[in-house]
């Protein structure tokens, strides 16, 4: 069965810092991978996705993800925050084999960017 | 430029009743999805629909029916609305079944 964690409920960086949002994943076969963000009372956004290729995904607003088969993990990753990146965050996995099948989604983590 | 639109955004309503909330995409996509949020359990999926008159159960699906007669549109009927069913629906699509979703600005149900 394939299955999405987000380890870590709230992260909480200051401004200007790098952060980091944990996702794992377990998929039978090759994952499609994919971090959406969602603010206050609105839809999720798609931030980037990994199909195939390099590991090292870029997105928008400066975000960025690798994956790393081995530990099974696409972390999302940023090198300088910002007060208006804080909101919910998630990561979402389908098997590359399973034509038709819909996304898995994380439980979500809340990131808060102090200023 | 619409992209993915829901309506109502808000409705309340009474056990029992049926409440059908609409969904419609300007894109062509092929694909069409409910989820419903809640806290604690993400996303979770409901159905989802491959093209016009193919349809799926998710995840949830108990109390639930959808219809897909055209792309654009995949309305999603709760029979008898109970207040478990109280929550925030969204509706997403995507070009393919591998492509990344698009999601709407939901729809906040609450079940009296």
């Amino acid at each position: 069965a394939q299955s999405v964690a987000q380890p870590e409920d709230q992260v909480k960086v200051a401004e200007g810092n790098p952060l980091t949002v944990k996702c794992t994943y377990s998929v039978s076969g090759n994952p499609y991978l994919f971090w959406y963000v969602q603010y206050p009372n609105r839809g999720l956004q798609f931030l980037l996705k990994y199909i195939t290729g390099d590991n090292l995904v870029k997105g928008s607003y400066g975000f960025e993800a690798e994956f790393n088969k081995s530990q099974t993990s696409f972390h999302l990753k940023k090198p300088s925050a910002l007060v208006s990146d804080s909101a919910l965050y998630f990561c979402a996995v389908r098997a590359a084999n399973q034509a038709g099948t819909a996304l898995i989604f994380g439980k979500g983590t809340t990131l808060s960017v102090s200023s | 430029d619409a992209g993915i639109t829901q309506s109502p955004r808000y409705k309340i309503t009474e056990t029992g009743r049926q409440v059908t909330l609409m969904c419609h995409q300007t894109w062509s996509h092929s694909y069409m999805f409910w989820y419903r949020q809640d806290l604690g359990h993400g996303l979770r999926l409901i159905y989802y629909s491959a093209a016009a008159d193919i349809t799926d159960k998710g995840e949830v699906p108990d109390g639930y029916v959808v219809s897909r007669s055209k792309t654009e549109n995949f309305p999603l009927t709760l029979e008898s609305a109970t207040r478990s069913q109280t929550s925030v629906y969204f509706c997403a699509s995507s070009l393919q079944g591998y492509s990344e979703q698009f999601f709407g600005p939901g729809t906040r149900l609450t079940v009296l």
